[in-house]
């Protein structure tokens, strides 16, 4: 079946440092899956963070960016400074032809002040 | 914006016990979709429904039982919690025309003692 896997449980950045969180994908019904990153702050439930469903495109939101690389099947997600606020549980997923969206694991971000 | 709303928020029960989770949505939603959230694990989904009346199983419904009453409405029963149940419950939903965002709730954290 398909899968997600982000190798990172947890991820300590310093306010203003990059970050990138890490994740691969596995597809079986097609080649080229939708793939999302969904954020869940505190307290909260998820929320789309951005979404790319064309290989080799990049999404952006909220100052964060993913792009779709289809050779390595990754689908990373990074940010160029942090902030406090960005503290949260990040999650990866895909979906292929049906309903259904498959995540991975989540990496919980925690930015030092 | 879509908005999913969970009750109760926490909920602590024993070995043998009956619980029912609740989920409403006001964004006339077709699909809702009941998740649990382990450690270590992604969102695992339990049961979804596409319509008031309408039951589909997940990849983990062995233990769970759902109702769909109405477009808005979405419960999810346990009539003999066990301990591996013990879980972050997450209700979403989403359009039909737009699969690719899920609305999710703030989540039912679920303790079985």
């Amino acid at each position: 079946g398909d899968s997600v896997t982000q190798t990172e449980g947890q991820v300590t950045v310093s306010e203003s440092k990059s970050l990138i969180i890490n994740c691969t994908y596995s597809a079986t019904s097609i080649a080229y899956p939708n793939l999302f990153w969904y954020v869940r702050y505190p307290g909260e439930g998820l929320q789309l963070l951005l979404k790319v469903i064309t290989a080799g495109q990049k999404g952006s939101s909220r100052g964060f960016e993913a792009t779709y690389n289809k050779e390595t099947t990754s689908f990373h997600l990074q940010k160029a400074s942090v902030q406090e606020s960005d503290s949260a549980v990040y999650y990866c997923a895909l979906r292929d032809m049906g309903y259904k969206l498959t995540f991975g694991t989540g990496t919980s971000l925690l930015v030092d002040p | 914006e879509a908005a999913v709303t969970q009750s109760p928020r926490n909920k602590v029960t024993v070995t043998g016990g009956n619980v029912t989770l609740s989920c409403r949505q006001t964004n006339s939603h077709n699909y809702m979709y009941w998740y649990r959230q382990d450690t270590g694990h992604g969102l695992r989904l339990i049961h979804y429904s596409y319509g008031a009346g309408n039951l589909q199983i997940g990849d983990v419904p062995d233990g769970y039982k759902a109702t769909r009453t109405t477009q808005e409405d979405f419960f999810l029963l346990l009539e003999l919690a066990s301990p591996s149940q013990t879980s972050l419950y997450f209700c979403a939903s989403s359009d039909s025309q737009n699969q690719d965002t899920q609305y999710f709730g703030p989540g039912t954290r679920l303790l079985v003692l």
